[in-house]
């Protein structure tokens, strides 16, 4: 089993809709959470961090449940620049150092 | 200010042959990591250097990767013979403090193919 799980997709949606993404982990010791995006062929770029309590920036919600080890990234009203795959990544066991990440899931947004 | 920079962006390489990749990173990081990703699977980590020491790693594959840094600035990576396994995209990162991971910064990569 993969310490980090997420659909691939792709996720094919029109602008402005909202689409999820789901995430689960397996390492119950995860202490910090993360979306990264990367576009195609680029290095990948930190979105946003994940909080227990949930957290918003613009357009891009995520969030947290400890108990089920689940994280979710919500964006709403997509646009065509949000085209890329969206990287769940989960630093184990407190050491910043070494982040395990997701395979990613692909979101391709249409006119 | 210079982010980290990675060379070659591209290398093709005979199975069996060496290659040594470069990273850059941004002046004043003690920290530099490398990861790779092979083609379908994750993005995984291979290891960290704080400065000119290696603190972590355990994600090297096998004693064909050899990792430097030297006097603590740039950093290579050697594999050596290179296998058909090898082939990826290898990223390098780096960081200023080890707690904060929103100053992580990656390389754009070297993609390496072994024929």
């Amino acid at each position: 089993r993969k310490e980090v799980e997420q659909d691939p997709g792709p996720f094919n949606v029109p602008e402005g809709a909202t689409v999820a993404f789901n995430c689960t982990y397996s390492n119950s010791a995860s202490q910090s959470f993360f979306w990264y995006r990367q576009d195609c062929r680029k290095e990948p770029k930190l979105l946003m961090s994940v909080y227990s309590s949930g957290n918003e920036d613009g357009r891009f919600t995520a969030q947290l449940n400890r108990a089920s080890q689940y994280i979710s990234l919500l964006i709403r009203d997509s646009k065509l620049s949000d085209s890329a795959t969206y990287l769940c990544v989960v630093n184990v066991g407190g050491t910043a150092s070494k982040l395990t990440f997701g395979t990613g899931t692909r979101l391709q947004v249409t006119l | 200010e210079a982010g980290v920079t990675q060379f070659p962006s591209h290398s093709v390489i005979e199975k069996g042959q060496t290659v040594t990749l470069r990273c850059d990173p941004i002046s004043g990081h003690d920290n530099l990591y490398w990861y790779r990703r092979v083609m379908g699977k994750e993005i995984k980590f291979l290891l960290h250097f704080v400065k000119e020491s290696k603190q972590d790693e355990s994600g090297m594959p096998n004693n064909r990767f050899l990792a430097e840094r030297t006097g603590g600035t740039y950093s290579t990576l050697k594999v050596q013979p290179a296998e058909l396994e090898d082939s990826g995209v290898y990223f390098c990162a780096s960081s200023q403090e080890l707690a904060g991971v929103a100053g992580y910064t990656f390389g754009s990569g070297t993609r390496l193919t072994v024929v």
